[in-house]
């Protein structure tokens, strides 16, 4: 069960291009890499989900070296509404997932 | 995106009573629910992965007598905390598998328990 690491919390000013970064040493070869955001008192929302290379949705970037070992969620130009917990998660399928801690995003105006 | 709605969004009860949250996936079927407890500032922790027409799957530490799940149907899985205590209060989160092996999960809004 592949575990990841991320830092406990950034802040930011609005309008700056925030980057999360995760570790995950142990990835398996089936692994995908997912991102999910969650607002207080709500249960988690999908934002970014990739296996290699970059992926880029209307909400965010994911950027993944060869080696996997490590992920980069890219949110441009964020906004007050984008305070949240961001998790990184590495799984095969839906089963075992684990949430770690997360990071708590803080944007200030 | 798929939809998966949870009820009651909160919930009030005294100690000794049990309590019955439900979740729905609105516009698709989900064999597998899973079903998540977060305390206050913490992260989600699996509780339990349940299958429809067959037990649920509880995760180590977590007490299957107390935490009753039912998957009657390929849109609905309750959890029923039975004997609630205090020390149960917080915030119970299930989710549904759309996609199958891609692993992409919808959540409900989460049902917040306090037991007084």
């Amino acid at each position: 069960l592949a575990k990841t690491t991320q830092p406990i919390s950034m802040d930011s000013y609005e309008g700056q291009e925030v980057n999360i970064t995760c570790s995950h040493n142990n990835i398996a070869t089936n692994d995908y890499i997912t991102w999910y955001q969650q607002f207080p008192s709500q249960g988690p929302r999908f934002i970014i989900q990739g296996y290699k290379t970059k992926v880029t949705n209307e909400v965010a970037s994911l950027f993944i070296p060869a080696d996997r070992k490590s992920s980069t969620l890219s949110l441009p130009r964020v906004s007050l509404s984008d305070t949240a917990v961001y998790y990184c998660l590495v799984q095969t399928g839906a089963n075992n997932l684990f949430f770690g801690t997360g990071t708590r995003l803080t944007v200030i105006p | 995106g798929a939809v998966v709605s949870q009820h009651p969004s909160w919930v009030i009860c005294k100690s000794g009573t049990s309590v019955k949250i439900e979740c729905r996936s609105l516009d698709f079927q989900a064999t597998t629910m899973f079903w998540y407890r977060q305390f206050p500032k913490q992260s989600l922790m699996l509780m339990a992965t349940s299958n429809e027409g067959s037990k649920a799957t509880y995760e180590q530490g977590v007490e299957k007598d107390k935490f009753l799940i039912n998957h009657a149907s390929l849109t609905l899985s309750t959890l029923t905390v039975t004997s609630a205590h205090p020390e149960d209060s917080s915030f119970y989160i299930c989710s549904a598998d759309w996609q199958g092996n891609t692993g992409e999960l919808f959540f409900g809004e989460g049902s917040r328990l306090t037991v007084l």
